[in-house]
């Protein structure tokens, strides 16, 4: 069964500087990964998708990389804003692409 | 707006009485998943339809859950015999058949079970 693990839980930054946020999965037998933003009280927002066989996607300030073979995605989110403070998810694509989601790390840049 | 919606955006309801949630999603996407999401945790999978085909359900869908999509468009998630420890958020996604697509997300439904 597949797990995923985020950490740290909670992450609190001044801006400016630059956000690292881990996700790690048990079962390397995925077809794709897929990070989120999710606002409190909302549904999620799509961030970036990286298939099994790329190794990173890149758009505007954020960067994500995949590792199968170690299980592990890393999302950078350079130079951090206020409006960058949510919760981030990561969630692994598996069979019929239904989606096993880590807890989520809850991101606050302080001004 | 072309994205996923979903109706109603807040239910409160009894224990004991039914509810049921709508999901819409975009037009040309032929699979559609639900999630649920309880406070402080990632969403978990719930079921997912391939146009009008049920494919797979989890064990969190009990028997009190039921899950429709008629025609290949919209779908309905029916609870009955509502519980306190339903009282989550309903989320509903849809993408294109193939596996590595990506997956869009409704606001979901807050369900709050008195």
């Amino acid at each position: 069964k597949q797990e995923v693990t985020q950490i740290p839980a909670a992450l609190s930054v001044p801006e400016g500087e630059n956000l690292v946020l881990n996700c790690s999965f048990t079962d390397s037998a995925i077809y794709n990964l897929q990070w989120f933003r999710q606002d409190p009280g909302k549904g999620l927002t799509s961030l970036l998708l990286i298939q099994s066989s790329q190794r990173e996607q890149t758009s505007g300030r954020l960067n994500a990389s995949l590792d199968k073979s170690s299980g592990r995605s890393t999302l950078y989110i350079a130079a951090s804003q206020p409006g960058d403070s949510a919760t981030y998810l990561c969630a692994v694509g598996g069979a019929g692409n239904k989606l096993t989601f880590g807890g989520g790390t809850r991101v606050l840049v302080k001004p | 707006d072309t994205g996923v919606s979903q109706n109603p955006r807040h239910k409160i309801t009894k224990r004991g009485q039914n509810v049921t949630f709508r999901c819409d999603p975009i037009s040309e996407h032929n699979r559609l998943y639900w999630y649920r999401q309880t406070l402080g945790q990632g969403p978990e999978f719930l079921t997912y339809f391939q146009n009008e085909a049920q494919l797979e359900k989890s064990r969190l869908l009990s028997d009190r859950f039921s899950a429709e999509r008629p025609k290949g468009s919209f779908s309905t998630l029916e609870i009955q015999r509502t519980e306190q420890g339903d009282s989550a958020m309903y989320l509903c996604a849809s993408s294109l058949r193939l596996t590595w697509n990506e997956q869009f997300f409704g606001p979901g439904t807050r369900l709050t079970v008195l």
